[in-house]
């Protein structure tokens, strides 16, 4: 079955500080891996796409590495900001349909 | 900067009753996408369409719906005969093209209440 796993849950990091998410998938035949960004009652916000040929993509202060050979992926955030707070999702692409992990809850304190 | 619009942003709607949900998708872009997020839930792929045909569909995605683009800028989702069960944010999206690296620009999104 196609499933897309994230850890941890949710995590809390001060201000200022680095973290890195996780997801870990089994979806196949495998076209793409994507990071988004949500906040709470909007719609998700892309930061990286990375194809089976590209081991990591940054956007700013994210960073996102995939290894398709043990069909992991993680997204580094670095230098946390209050305006990072927010789920982060990671999503794999078959052809034209997605699947969803079900995402890390951040949360950055001041 | 372009975005992709929806509406309404709630609907409250009676068990049974039919909804249309309503996007426009950026100018030019040739692909989109339904998705639906139950509260508190991760978010789940309901279609994809292009050149005016479903490309994918998931499972979710049964007789009661159906998609179409009517005039060349609306994307609609439609619901027949709601069930409770449909209760959830409804996401539009959509793609310049359907290439692997080609970002995906998302809605705000319709939150539906079947009562």
């Amino acid at each position: 079955k196609n499933q897309v796993e994230q850890s941890p849950q949710s995590l809390i990091i001060l201000e200022g500080k680095n973290c890195t998410l996780q997801c870990n998938y089994t979806v196949s035949p495998f076209s793409n891996l994507r990071w988004y960004k949500q906040d709470t009652g909007r719609g998700p916000v892309s930061l990286t796409i990375m194809t089976f040929s590209e081991n990591t993509k940054s956007n700013g202060r994210y960073t996102a590495t995939l290894d398709a050979d043990t069909k992991q992926s993680s997204l580094h955030i670095t230098a946390s900001q209050l305006s990072d707070s927010a789920s982060y999702i990671c999503v794999v692409a078959y052809g034209q349909n997605f699947v969803f992990g079900p995402g890390t809850r951040l949360s950055v304190l001041p | 900067e372009p975005e992709v619009t929806q509406t309404p942003s709630h609907q409250v709607t009676q068990m049974g009753q039919e909804v249309i949900l309503r996007c426009v998708p950026i100018s030019n872009h040739l692909y989109f996408y339904w998705y639906r997020q139950i509260l508190g839930q991760k978010v789940e792929f309901l279609v994809s369409f292009y050149n005016n045909e479903i490309s994918e569909k998931s499972e979710i995605f049964d007789d009661q719906f159906s998609v179409e683009r009517p005039d060349g800028s609306n994307f609609t989702l439609k619901i027949r005969s709601t069930k409770l069960e449909d209760s959830a944010m409804y996401f539009c999206a959509s793609q310049a093209a359907g290439g692997p690296r080609e970002t995906q620009y998302f809605g705000p999104g319709t939150r539906l209440l079947v009562l």
